[in-house]
């Protein structure tokens, strides 16, 4: 099985920050990297797909990047609902696996 | 619009049995492929099983092969997750999801674009 790792597991910021979150594969995995966010007691939502495309109705202040092992995602400026765990998934082979997360608090 | 609803969690004990189940509105269902993915109290997304749009493909993860049952009623609109020998290990949330796929240049991409908003399942004595 492939394994997700991400960095940092947590972090504070501010509103109006840019924050930047690294996912890695234990091998290459292509573009087949998929973000997602989760707020508490809620479902997670598709931010990103394919490591850069924007899903349809999220705001373009995210954005992902990345290809092989190292993907980043990023928010380019922090907005009060973005406080939330952002996990990383990846799509190469089954079984699907999710990074463990990471959660982004207010500072 | 699109939907899904889960349904079927509950407490039940060790070593016994429990049917979730997941009702698709608002899409075509028999065309997507659809997965179980569960979270713990206080952990992370842990996938569990797949099923192909037709039925005709399963996949599980190793923590729940030869006890858990991907199924779906395309005439239902409704995909079922049978959970067998029930371990405390199993307790979470669990979600079902639509597998969407975008056809690249060169590859097809797949990803989890709809979620439902997940059922709890606690398996205690």
């Amino acid at each position: 099985d492939i394994q997700m790792t991400q960095s940092p597991s947590s972090l504070s910021a501010s509103v109006g920050d840019r924050v930047t979150i690294t996912c890695r594969a234990s091998q290459s995995i292509s573009s087949y990297l998929n973000w997602y966010q989760q707020k508490p007691g809620k479902a997670p939502k598709l931010l990103i797909y394919a490591a850069s495309s924007l899903q349809s109705g999220v705001p373009s202040r995210f954005s992902g990047s990345g290809s092989g092992t190292d993907f980043t995602l990023t928010i380019s400026s922090l907005q009060p609902e973005d406080f939330a765990t952002y996990y990383c998934q990846q799509s190469y082979s089954t079984p699907p696996t999710f990074g463990p997360g990471t959660k982004v608090d207010i500072k | 619009q699109v939907q899904l609803v889960e349904s079927g969690g509950g407490v039940v004990q060790p070593g016994r049995s429990l049917r979730l189940s997941c009702a698709a509105s608002g899409f075509t269902f028999s065309s997507y492929g659809m997965h179980w993915v569960r979270q713990a109290p206080g952990k992370g997304l842990e996938w569990v099983a797949v099923i192909w749009y037709d039925g005709s493909n399963k996949y599980y993860a190793d923590s729940v092969k030869g006890r858990f049952t991907i199924s779906r009623d395309n005439s239902k609109n409704t995909l079922y997750l049978q959970m067998n020998s029930l371990r405390a290990e199993d307790t979470a949330v669990y979600y079902c999801a639509r597998e969407g796929v975008w056809f690249g240049e060169l590859f097809s991409y797949y990803y989890m674009d709809v979620w439902g908003k997940g059922t709890t399942v606690t398996v205690s004595s």
